[in-house]
């Protein structure tokens, strides 16, 4: 089953507009939450995260977004520049029941065009 | 460079073989775990290490696998008999275990079974 999932497999958005990447799970005890960037050849790199006790959290040009209530985060970044351009994958931790395993969803191709 | 490396990079093994591969973790990092990642999906979760001990395996890892870390440094990660379904990136990632979640990623090994 997928607990985290990542709906849409692409995104493309002009340099300088906001890119939104939408990210859904069902496990009610996912306590943590990440987000992480993946260029081609490369391992996945932390980007930003978030704890289930907040529902915002802010690094620069990027913000993740919470929603415990409907099971959904979100990644904005703002202005999108073409160095953005990756793969996104949003992941998920239970702490209390899985320990250190993260859960990570499918991902999604960010491609940002001068 | 500091952060985690993976070695090989590649490896193309016949079926009914077996691989070994390596991964050092960034060296203050008491926390090592082994991902695997097939094409459009994002990383699944096989193992992971505190110091030398194996604290949580996946089921995904059947008895064809088994991961070492035997002096809480490097680690190396086996598969015997190898079959085509092996075929996928295998992702090494440490955290200090304060900080758990916050895993850093190798680049990986690519192994294709033929």
């Amino acid at each position: 089953d997928q607990q985290v999932k990542q709906n849409s497999p692409s995104l493309s958005v002009q340099e300088g507009r906001i890119s939104i990447l939408n990210c859904d799970y069902t496990n009610s005890m996912f306590d943590y939450f990440l987000w992480y960037k993946k260029y081609p050849a490369e391992g996945p790199t932390f980007l930003i995260s978030i704890s289930s006790i907040k529902d915002k959290n802010e690094d620069g040009r990027f913000t993740v977004f919470l929603n415990k209530s409907a099971k959904h985060l979100s990644l904005h970044i703002v202005p999108s520049q073409p160095g953005d351009s990756a793969v996104y994958f949003c992941a998920a931790s239970a702490r209390e029941t899985s320990g250190s395993r993260l859960t990570f969803g499918e991902g999604t191709q960010l491609t940002v065009n001068p | 460079d500091t952060g985690v490396s993976q070695n090989p990079r590649h490896k193309i093994t016949k079926r009914g073989q077996n691989v070994t591969f390596r991964c050092d973790p960034i060296s203050e990092h008491n926390r090592l775990y082994w991902y695997r990642q097939t094409l459009g999906q994002g990383p699944e979760f096989l193992t992971y290490f505190q110091n030398e001990a194996q604290l949580e395996k996946s089921r995904l890892l059947s008895d064809r696998f088994s991961a070492e870390r035997p002096k809480g440094s490097f680690s190396t990660l086996e598969i015997q008999r190898t079959e085509q379904g092996d075929s996928a990136m295998y992702l090494c990632a440490s955290s200090l275990s304060r900080r758990s979640h916050e895993q850093y990623f190798g680049p990986g090994t690519r192994l294709t079974v033929t």
